[in-house]
């Protein structure tokens, strides 16, 4: 059975700094890999996805993620974060383009002023 | 924009009661889904339709029942309410082909409290 995990439950960094939101999964075969983004009282909202070729994808607002086969990995990064970066991240992962997604349990990132 | 639109943003409901959260998509969208999201445990797919009059049960059916009468509507059912469905509830909807290749687009999302 596949599987996502977010180690962090909150990640907290400064305006300006860079933000790295981490992801790890375990699935047979390939992965598709996602970032959704939900910001308060909203639903969720995409923000990028590897499906295949480079390892480097980028997505909404200026985030990016790279695909890690050999560590299963699925960091979320961002150069710059922005206070209105401030929300829930969730990180799903699916076997297939036919498979259904698993979505970890979240990681709460709060960039302070 | 697609919009994904579900009929209450927040419920109240006592335990026993048949409860009914509606979920419409204006983007002709073939797949659709429920979620449930609980602190700590993120996501989790309770039911999902490939097409008309189609579902599929998902990691966590029990309680529940769907119905897609229509290409653009999803129900979720809740039969008998309990305390342990009370939750938010996420509808998506997705383009085919495939049921994960494509992103989701979710609702605002349902606060359903059962007491």
């Amino acid at each position: 059975a596949q599987s996502v995990a977010q180690p962090e439950d909150q990640v907290n960094v400064a305006e300006g700094n860079p933000l790295t939101v981490k992801c790890t999964y375990s699935v047979s075969g390939n992965p598709y890999l996602f970032w959704y983004v939900q910001y308060p009282n909203r639903g969720l909202q995409f923000l990028l996805k590897y499906i295949t070729g480079d390892n480097l994808v980028k997505g909404s607002y200026g985030f990016e993620a790279e695909f890690n086969k050999s560590q299963t990995s699925f960091h979320l990064k961002k150069p710059s974060a922005l206070v209105s970066d401030s929300a829930l991240y969730f990180c799903a992962v699916s076997p297939t383009s036919y498979g259904k997604l698993t979505f970890g349990q979240g990681t709460i990132l709060t960039v302070h002023p | 924009d697609v919009k994904v639109t579900q009929s209450s943003r927040y419920l109240v409901k006592r335990t026993g009661e048949k409860v009914f959260l509606e979920c419409v998509q204006d983007m002709d969208h073939e797949n659709m889904f429920w979620y449930r999201q609980d602190p700590g445990l993120g996501l989790r797919l309770i039911y999902f339709s490939y097409d008309v009059k189609m579902k599929e049960k998902g990691d966590i059916p029990e309680g529940y029942s769907v119905s897609r009468e229509k290409k653009e509507r999803f129900s979720l059912i809740l039969e008998s309410a309990s305390t342990n469905q009370t939750s938010m509830y996420l509808c998506a909807s997705s383009w085919a082909p495939g049921l994960a290749g494509n992103e989701q687009y979710f609702g605002p999302g349902t606060r359903l409290t059962v007491t």
